[in-house]
């Protein structure tokens, strides 16, 4: 079956501008994860979906990111009014369910955005 | 807070000799997963092997296996018979409840033939 799947796999834009990365989750997998993903860095946590609600947005770094998922599925991470320390690799992950601690986050290729 | 860390920045190991890649943890939680995953140059993460606090056995996945040592709260992970194709980005990963995963900074391996 197909894997996890991110679209554009590079972005680059100019600083002020929006973007919008688009991840497709593995299909019957409820949990979405969204990490980013610094040069020589550990992905760090953004945000995560249950369904279509999110669960937790702890991780989003302002108000500058948003993040929608209304079917359960596809989900798009929204970013207004970029800045230059915003560029790195965008990560897409999902699993069966979030319930506890075993389930497995399978991740997708990444979004490279620069920001200009 | 849940915190991991890997103190080996970058390791050397020769074509089909075994390498320890070193994680040590922290949590205040009595359940949690530990994860291990492969990013290479391409740079998709890849799920290696899976350890829960509670498992009694380490856990092992064909060439990979996880020595946990739940009192001294590590969690590493050794390849045995190195391939060229194992170098890459290691990461290991913590997740507690229904929160997402805390990696550490990662450990970069280099097979050398």
């Amino acid at each position: 079956g197909a894997g996890v799947s991110q679209t554009p796999s590079n972005k680059v834009t100019e600083k002020g501008k929006y973007v919008e990365l688009r991840c497709d989750p593995i299909s019957g997998h409820t949990a979405l994860y969204w990490y980013r993903q610094s040069l020589g860095q550990g992905p760090e946590f953004l945000i995560y979906f249950q369904g279509t609600g999110a669960a937790d947005d702890s991780g989003l770094p302002n108000d500058r990111f948003f993040a929608v998922r209304p079917e359960g599925s596809v989900s798009t991470l929204k970013i207004q009014r970029t800045e230059r320390g915003d560029s790195a690799v965008y990560l897409c992950a999902s699993s069966l369910s979030s319930g506890g601690r075993t389930d497995t986050q399978y991740f997708g290729p990444g979004t490279r955005l620069t920001v200009l | 807070a849940q915190k991991i860390t890997q103190t080996q920045p970058g390791m050397f190991v020769q074509e089909k000799e075994a390498v320890t890649l070193d994680c040590t943890y922290d949590t205040s939680d009595q359940s949690y997963g530990l994860f291990w995953y492969k990013q290479p140059s391409s740079g998709e993460m890849i799920f290696l092997i899976y350890q829960g606090s509670y498992d009694e056995q380490n856990a092992t996945e064909g060439r990979y296996s996880l020595n946990f040592q739940k009192a001294r709260k590590s969690a590493n992970l050794v390849i045995s018979a190195s391939q060229l194709g194992d170098s890459a980005m290691y990461f290991c990963a913590m997740k507690t409840g229904r929160r997402a995963l805390t990696f550490g900074s990662g450990t970069r391996l280099q097979v050398q033939p």
